[in-house]
């Protein structure tokens, strides 16, 4: 099993850009997370899904979208990127609800 | 609201010293909590999930408790070693308002251990 998987590794953006995030796992996994992690603030929780088909919105969803169109796959695009949003982006997916999270390895993204 | 605070920012160690490292939590309501591993660069790596059922989890060199009435977790890492050196986060699953497991990360603790 790979685990969790995430497309790309890096990327630079200019400001205005778009771009997709791919997280990809191969456990079955019903629940999928979008994290992103800031020197001094730590992960916070972008958007989330609960199964093929549900997104909902985390603590930081502004400028973000997602969709799980199947059950493996959870995509993030940013529709007009920012410097703001410079981060590394971290992808998580448990069994069901309140069961151990297992993480990607991360996008490394910057927008100039 | 679930707050997740982890003291102190970095340690420092000689290798083959056993040591603790804490996680503090405002919400004795929790469920279970989770610490990772994180090496720079990289992603972060589960090392033990105790439940809010359990006192202790074990694996290997490391030892999790948990006590919810202090609003306590510890990590236990025996006989540390180079290789230990990492960045360690807890993380508790946020309870109220509908959550769906999202979690509330510490800020970690940076541990070097040096040979």
């Amino acid at each position: 099993n790979a685990g969790v998987t995430q497309t790309p590794k890096f990327r630079v953006l200019k400001t205005g850009q778009s771009m997709t995030l791919l997280c990809a796992q191969d456990m079955n996994h019903e629940y999928m997370y979008w994290y992103r992690q800031d020197p001094g603030m730590g992960l916070r929780l972008i958007h989330y899904s609960v199964g093929e088909g549900t997104t909902a919105k985390g603590e930081v969803p502004d400028g973000y979208n997602v969709s799980r169109l199947k059950k493996q796959n959870f995509l993030l695009g940013l529709e007009s990127a920012a410097p703001s949003q410079t981060s590394v982006y971290f992808c998580a997916s448990s069994y069901l609800v309140f069961y151990e999270q297992y993480f990607g390895p991360g996008t490394r993204l910057t927008v100039t | 609201k679930q707050e997740v605070t982890q003291i102190p920012a970095a340690l420092s160690v000689p290798e083959g010293e056993n040591l603790v490292l804490n996680c503090s939590f405002t919400d004795s309501a929790i469920y279970n909590l989770q610490w990772f591993r994180q090496d720079p660069g990289k992603g972060l790596t589960s090392l033990l999930l105790i439940q809010s059922s359990q006192r202790e989890q074990t694996s290997g060199r490391l030892n999790a408790s948990l006590d919810k009435s202090s609003g306590r977790s510890t990590l236990y890492i025996a006989a540390s070693q180079p290789g230990d050196s990492a960045t360690y986060l807890c993380a508790a699953p946020v309870l109220a308002g509908g959550s769906q497991g999202n979690l509330i990360f510490g800020k970690g603790t940076k541990l070097s251990v040096k040979p």
